[in-house]
């Protein structure tokens, strides 16, 4: 079957930790997008990507770090420079990063800062 | 910049009854609009979209039409059911934004049997 997996499903990390979360497609897609999600809030774009080797800052960029080496492969890393890593993070792709393609998630990975 | 405004939550239903979720969006140029659907605990889900005026957007009996000239996209069923209980999400994609989704707040909604 087609689709985004993201691991691990919780997360949990100690302050002044980095923490890298895993998401991978087989959909053949060329975009990938990684989004935070805060309780009773929409979701607000992190880093995004439409071509290997590739990506560019969303609207909350700071305190995260992502590496697009494989087209299939878009790690997302939370670094202890984030002040409020506490959140639910959602991976994304479509065909090609047009404005009328549609976005796929993943099931989301949910971070906790212990 | 882009934004997407969507009616404060929750909203309970009873089965069977009728479900409008407000959606209003500003933005340059002919977005494209979209509605996803969040269960607990999960990732968001396409619903339906529209990529131009006056599409009409539908899936799964709800229904969406994109109206530029009061710049909304209300979603619409005629007959909520118990498992249409998830968060509502409306969102956009603007002209040459690298794909970016701008999403609403979203809007609780609740079914009781």
């Amino acid at each position: 079957d087609g689709g985004i997996t993201q691991s691990p499903k919780y997360l949990f990390r100690k302050e002044g930790q980095n923490v890298t979360l895993s998401c991978e497609q087989n959909l053949n897609h060329d975009a990938m997008y990684w989004y935070r999600q805060d309780p009773g809030q929409g979701l607000r774009l992190i880093y995004y990507s439409q071509i290997v080797n590739d990506f560019q800052k969303g609207d909350i960029a700071e305190g995260y770090s992502v590496s697009r080496e494989k087209k299939e492969s878009f790690p997302l890393t939370v670094t202890s420079a984030q002040k409020n890593p506490t959140a639910f993070y959602l991976c994304a792709s479509s065909i090609s990063g047009g404005y009328t393609d549609t976005q796929y998630f993943g099931p989301g990975t949910r971070l906790t800062v212990l | 910049g882009d934004s997407v405004t969507q009616m404060e939550g929750p909203v309970t239903l009873s089965e069977e009854a009728f479900l409008t979720i407000n959606c209003t969006y500003t933005a340059t140029g002919y977005p494209s609009l979209f509605w996803y659907v969040q269960y607990p605990g999960e990732g968001l889900q396409l619903l339906l979209k529209a990529t131009k005026a006056d599409d009409k957007g539908s899936n799964k009996g709800f229904e969406a039409t994109y109206r530029k000239e009061t710049t909304s996209f209300h979603l619409e069923k005629g007959s909520v059911q118990v498992s249409d209980s998830a968060v509502y999400f409306c969102a956009l994609i603007g002209n040459n934004q690298g794909g970016k989704l701008i999403f609403g707040q979203g809007t609780e909604l609740s079914v009781k049997p």
